[in-house]
This record gives C-alpha cells, structure tokens and sequence, in this order.
C-alpha cells in the first residue's frame, strides 16, 4: 500500500540555520505530493505541493521538489525563523484525477531558537 | 471566506458515552474527509464523503464509529461506547471539485475519554 516516511523528531536549529526534512514515499501510481504545517494550538495549513515529477513546490520561503527517481519530497529552507516552529507532515494522495484521501508521515517537530 | 469548522472544539466524556463531533465545510466544497490524530498512530483516515455518499469507509476502526452527511454540507461523526483509546484529535477536511487533490483542514476535536 502507499505510506509516506519523513525523519523523526524533534529538530532543534538556531535561527538563520539550514532547515532540511526528509521524506519519501511508497506509491502504486503517480501520487500528488504535499507539505502541511501544524503550528502550536493550530491546525493543519497546506505549506506546498507537487503534482507531477520535478515539479517544485514552494511557499514561505519553504521549498520542496518531487523526485521521482528517489520517490523523495524532501522540504528546505534556507534560514529558519522562530516562527517556523511547528509540526511538519508530509503527505501524499495517490489519484490526483479524483478524491482519494492523503496518507501522511508521522511529522517532524521543528524547534527554531533565537 | 470562512475555513472549515468544526465543535466542538475540546470534549471531555465517560467511557461508555456516546460523543458527536461537528463539521462544516468551505462552502461549496463536495468532498469531506475525517481523520483521526493520535500520539501513537499519527494521522489517520476514517471516512470520506462526495456529496451525501461515502464511497471509502475503510478507515473507520469499528463499528462503534459512524458518519454522515446531510444536504452536502454539514457532517457528523458519532462514537457510540467511547473507549479509553478514542482519545485523540478528530480532523475534519474538504476539497473543491476544480481542486480536488487538495484539502483544508479544521482546527480539530480533542476528545478525553476517561
């Protein structure tokens, strides 16, 4: 079955630092791929998506590119703020054509420090 | 515009009582998804609607769980008997017909079952 893998948690990284977050994924067909944010006490907001190969998602100065050679959707920014504080999951739906519900990592807590 | 909302927002049952939990969604999006967020098992698909209908049930993790949606719009997601191990954080997401791989999400239930 599809199932999506992202590196666990928590990251802690200063502020102005290299953010990376990997994630690959297991698909029968041609997924859509999706980064989603969780901030503290919120819900979960859409950061980026792809939906075909090579495409490049971005968003916030968060970007992520879909690799179809590697099935990976790795996100990056490249200098994190405290605001960036949040849980990441990334996702994918697996027919992009119709509705078909996501299937999402466990997340990566990201904690920015001043 | 309005997102998608749902109540209540933190609910505190019995073992054994039922629970309802509310949904509205972005007006004039067909599709709803439920999802159920647990510290152990991540985000979890329960059931999707299309209209009035729910093609994909497989999520639902027993009989004590059940849903409807009523007029295209409004869902309802019932727990008969809760147990212990409901506890978690009930999502409830939608999606337009000219954008269907993608979802906005509700702020959530958090359900306590003691």
């Amino acid at each position: 079955g599809n199932s999506v893998t992202q590196m666990e948690g928590p990251v802690t990284l200063s502020e102005e630092a290299f953010l990376t977050i990997n994630c690959t994924y297991t698909a029968t067909g041609y997924p859509s791929l999706f980064w989603y944010v969780q901030y503290p006490g919120e819900g979960l907001q859409l950061l980026l998506k792809a939906t075909k190969a090579d495409d490049k998602g971005s968003n916030k100065g968060f970007e992520a590119t879909y690799r179809k050679e590697t099935t990976s959707f790795h996100l990056e920014k490249g200098s994190v703020q405290v605001s960036d504080s949040a849980v990441y999951f990334c996702a994918l739906s697996d027919r992009p054509s119709g509705n078909t519900p996501l299937v999402f990592g466990k997340g990566t807590r990201l904690s920015v420090i001043a | 515009g309005a997102g998608v909302s749902q109540s209540p927002s933190n609910k505190v049952t019995e073992k054994g009582k039922d629970v309802e939990l509310r949904c509205d969604p972005i007006s004039g999006h067909t599709a709803l998804y439920w999802y159920r967020q647990s510290l152990g098992q991540g985000l979890e698909f329960l059931i999707y609607f299309q209209g009035n209908s729910a093609p994909d049930k497989s999520g639902l993790p027993s009989d004590r769980f059940s849903a409807e949606r009523t007029g295209g719009s409004v869902s309802t997601l019932t727990i008969q008997r809760t147990q212990q191990e409901d506890s978690a954080v009930y999502l409830c997401a939608s999606s337009q017909p000219s954008e269907k791989e993608t979802q906005y999400f509700g702020p959530g239930t958090r359900l306590l079952v003691l």
